[in-house]
């Protein structure tokens, strides 16, 4: 059975620095892996998906990378600004076509 | 121009009911998907639905079932509620999962069983 952790549960930094979410699964056999944010009280946006091939994807400020073997990624986000305060949750897709959630990780970026 | 919605977005309601959620998305995908996210706010899927099947959590009790009378809907039926069904509900729909497939969800239905 799949197993998603997201370290850390939460996380408070000021603005302008540059920081590391990390999430881990316990089986390699994915399709991919997405991140997905959320803010309170509202659906979930997604904000990059990473094939089981590839090793990362980029988009603004935001990198993820995966390692599939070592059952891991990382989602770096440069030059946090206030806007970026959400929870950030992490899911694989896997054979049994669904996807498993992290239990996420909830960023607070102060001014 | 709402891609994935849901109705309604708060039902407050008696335990022993019979409910229903209703999603509809306009993005032409051909699976859709329910999750539950708990008071914990940890995000389980429960459904995953294409016209060809139906992947059922097994951890999801036989009182939810997922209703499609096209491919555009996917409802979230409900018998007999109980004080542990409160929780949000997310509807989500993607194109094929397994070649890349983003998720897109709709905003969630906070249920209330009292």
């Amino acid at each position: 059975k799949q197993e998603v952790t997201q370290i850390p549960a939460a996380l408070s930094v000021p603005e302008g620095e540059n920081l590391v979410l990390n999430c881990s699964f316990t089986d390699s056999a994915i399709y991919n892996l997405q991140w997905f944010r959320q803010d309170p009280g509202k659906g979930l946006t997604s904000l990059l998906l990473i094939q089981s091939s590839q090793r990362e994807q980029t988009s603004g400020r935001l990198n993820a990378s995966l390692d599939k073997s070592s059952g891991r990624s990382t989602l770096y986000i440069a030059a946090s600004q206030p806007g970026d305060s959400a929870t950030y949750l992490c899911a694989v897709l896997d054979a049994g076509n669904m996807l498993t959630f992290g239990g996420g990780t909830r960023l607070m970026v102060k001014p | 121009d709402t891609a994935v919605s849901q109705t309604p977005k708060y039902l407050v309601t008696q335990m022993g009911n019979d409910k229903s959620i209703k999603c509809e998305q306009n993005l032409g995908h051909d699976t859709m998907y329910w999750y539950k996210q708990d008071s914990k706010k940890f995000l389980k899927i429960m459904f995953s639905y294409n016209n060809k099947e139906l992947i059922i959590n097994e951890t999801v009790p036989n009182r939810f079932s997922p209703k499609s009378p096209d491919k555009a809907h996917l409802n979230l039926h409900i018998n007999s509620l109980e004080l542990g069904d409160s929780a949000v509900y997310f509807c989500a729909s993607s194109q094929e999962p397994r070649v890349g497939g983003t998720q897109y969800f709709g905003p969630g239905t906070r249920l209330t069983v009292l």
